[in-house]
């Protein structure tokens, strides 16, 4: 298994473009998760998918947007990229909720110039 | 009151020492806790989770929780230098879906 993979690794966008960050698992989790995480900071949820069709928001959801189309794939797009955007995005599923470990992709590091 | 909070360090101690690292979250419904590991650069990694009062041990790591006090602990004993990391607390609230994370204790284990 390849657990959760994220591409691309790195980006540089200026400010105004868009840009889609993929997340694929090939572990069969139904739910997924996408969080920023800005330097000295935690873990901020920006939206997760209980499964195929369903997503709802996190914390911090302005300015992206997300499909859950299949169970493995769960994009997030980025519309009109702001510097404030400029973070480190993670991807994470898990099999159900409760006491399920989360697992996480390796990351995207993102800046908006 | 932040829903997560920790002390964020750093927590500098000797190699084989007791680390504690501490944990208090706000929201008293909180069903399940967890502790992940993030080296600099890298994603989280599960270590613990814990989701009865008391502790739970594993290998060199033991999570304490208490729901009185709303606080979850973890303690890594005979520290490693490969303990050097952030150490992220995060909580499952009683009606979210989601974990609620803090912003990290940065511990540093020297030679």
């Amino acid at each position: 298994n390849a657990g959760v993979t994220q591409t691309p690794k790195f980006r540089i966008l200026k400010i105004g473009q868009s840009m889609t960050l993929q997340c694929t698992q090939d572990m069969n989790h139904n739910y997924m998760y996408w969080y920023r995480q800005d330097p000295g900071m935690g873990l901020k949820l920006i939206y997760y998918s209980v499964g195929a069709g369903i997503t709802d928001k996190g914390e911090v959801p302005n300015g992206y947007n997300v499909s859950r189309s299949t169970t493995e794939d769960f994009p997030l797009r980025l519309e009109l990229a702001a510097p404030s955007q400029t973070s480190v995005y993670f991807c994470a599923s898990s099999f159900s909720t409760g006491a399920n470990e989360q697992f996480f992709g390796p990351g995207t590091r993102l800046t908006v110039l | 009151q932040k829903e997560v909070e920790q002390n964020s360090g750093p927590l500098s101690v000797p190699e084989g020492a007791i680390a504690s690292l501490n944990c208090t979250y706000s929201d008293r419904g909180s069903q399940s806790f967890f502790w992940y590991r993030q080296y600099s650069g890298k994603s989280p990694e599960l270590i613990m989770f814990i989701y009865s009062n008391g502790d739970k041990e594993d290998g060199r790591f033991t999570a304490q929780l208490n729901k009185a006090s709303q606080y979850v602990s973890l303690l890594i004993r005979d520290s490693q230098p490969s303990d050097s990391a952030t150490y992220l607390c995060a909580v499952k609230r009683q009606a979210g879906t989601a974990l609620i994370f803090g912003k990290g204790t940065t511990l540093s284990v020297s030679s």
